[in-house]
């Protein structure tokens, strides 16, 4: 079964660095999303993106975050410079349809990303 | 503004014991009622989608069933196997298509 690939799986580095999180999404997909679920809490939306350009984002994603599409497979999250707060689990998400309507989010293992 | 709450927030059974965990939501309008399962360290997997009162699916030891209110994941005769974090996601019509998690059940089940 096709499946969304992210890496790394944890990514360590310093604050005011930064990083770049990578991810496949499954290859017939449209839509794609990063959310972000810091630990104990809630899963939470940051960014969708379709056709080449953010279709949507949340209040966390701001000018510190940017996402692109390099090519015709990945997908990226990119921070410019880290916080401590922005220590959490990221999980990249495709689907075919808008948000799931009739097709569901598939979900990537997610990179875990500690900033120290 | 929209709410999902999930109970309980966690929830430990011996093998075998049949339970029930909520979600209920406040949305102006549901297009789409999501679960999933979550291992420890892992992505969320997809499980259920429900879209209207009435509406019921089954998958193995799981059954879903939603009000206009709240769903319910039915879980019957579990394994240790269940043993996860079960997370409810809404999605709300005539606005934003994104949806929006609840805080998750974890569940445990002793062998």
């Amino acid at each position: 079964e096709p499946e969304v690939t992210q890496t790394p799986s944890h990514q360590v580095t310093q604050m005011g660095q930064e990083v770049i999180l990578r991810c496949v999404p499954i290859s017939n997909h449209l839509y794609f999303y990063w959310y972000r679920q810091i630990l104990g809490q809630k899963v939470e939306f940051l960014v969708s993106f379709y056709n080449n350009e953010i279709s949507e984002k949340s209040e966390i994603f701001d000018d510190q975050f940017s996402v692109e599409r390099p090519d015709g497979s990945n997908f990226t999250l990119k921070i410019r410079s880290t916080k401590l707060e922005d220590s959490a689990m990221y999980f990249c998400a495709s689907s075919y349809h808008p948000g799931g309507g009739n097709s569901p989010l598939h979900f990537g293992n997610g990179t875990r990303l500690t900033v120290t | 503004e929209d709410q999902v709450t999930q109970s309980p927030e966690a929830l430990r059974l011996q093998e075998g014991e049949s339970s029930s965990l909520n979600c209920s939501y406040t949305v102006s309008g549901l297009r789409g009622l999501f679960w999933y399962r979550q291992d420890p360290g892992k992505g969320p997997e997809f499980l259920f989608t429900l879209y209207s009162a009435g509406e019921e699916k089954e998958k193995e030891r799981l059954k879903a069933t939603l009000t206009k209110k709240e769903s319910f994941l039915h879980i019957t005769a579990p394994k240790p196997e269940d043993s996860a974090t079960y997370l409810c996601a809404v999605q709300v019509s005539g606005g934003s298509y994104i949806p929006t998690f609840g805080r998750g059940t974890s569940l445990i089940v002793h062998p």
